[in-house]
């Protein structure tokens, strides 16, 4: 069993629609969730992080946290052209080295 | 506030040849990664530095990849020898703490590429 998973395909969605992107994680004892957006070629960034149960917003964009069901989800609300990325969800352990483990991320693609 | 910098940004080199990249964290960050990342793959742990010390190599192929961070700033990534799948690129980050409200900041990369 992978430590992040995404399984979702590339999600297109129109400009002003809501992308909805999913990830689950197998460390139960995981404490620090997070999601990074990462532009064709580039590094990814830090976009959300959340630590506790429910949601938390920043902007257009809403991270969800269901720490029973192992699920963190991330929402962009009135998608633009510049959100059309690849985004990683990463989840870090929290005994041992405190890694930080990867999905292998969603494909948003934003169309006009 | 400078970035995190890595070079070179490009290699290319042919099976069984040797390979290093290095990385230069942000200014105080204790703690650097090193992360490889496949075309259409998320970010894959190699190893992770707190201050020159290892703390966590379980992902690192021993057997042909070596990284050292001699003086608790700067490091260096070897792959010997190299084989087709390493074709990778090759991230480096940083962080201020290990502690599990850090936030990871990456460098620009290294894409290497094995003929």
């Amino acid at each position: 069993q992978k430590e992040v998973e995404q399984n979702s395909g590339p999600l297109s969605v129109p400009e002003g629609a809501i992308a909805s992107l999913n990830c689950t994680y197998s460390d139960r004892g995981s404490q620090s969730f997070f999601w990074y957006r990462q532009y064709s070629g580039k590094s990814p960034e830090l976009i959300m992080s959340i630590y506790s149960n429910g949601d938390k917003e920043d902007g257009r964009f809403t991270a969800q946290l269901n720490k029973a069901s192992q699920y963190v989800s991330l929402l962009i609300r009135d998608s633009q052209p510049s959100d059309s990325a690849t985004y990683l969800c990463a989840v870090r352990r929290r005994y041992g080295s405190n890694r930080l483990a990867f999905g292998k991320g969603n494909q948003v693609v934003v169309i006009p | 506030e400078a970035g995190v910098a890595q070079s070179p940004r490009y290699k290319i080199i042919e099976k069984r040849q040797s390979v290093a990249f290095w990385c230069n964290p942000i200014s105080g960050h204790a703690t650097l990664y090193w992360y490889q990342q496949i075309l259409g793959q998320g970010p894959k742990l190699l190893i992770q530095f707190q201050n020159n010390g290892v703390v966590d190599d379980s992902q690192l192929p021993k057997d042909r990849f070596s990284a050292e961070r001699l003086k608790g700033v700067d490091s260096t990534l070897k792959i010997q020898p190299a084989k087709l799948e390493d074709s990778a690129v090759y991230l480096c980050a940083s962080s201020f703490t290990r502690a599990h409200t850090g936030e990871l900041f990456f460098g620009e990369g290294s894409r290497l590429t094995v003929l």
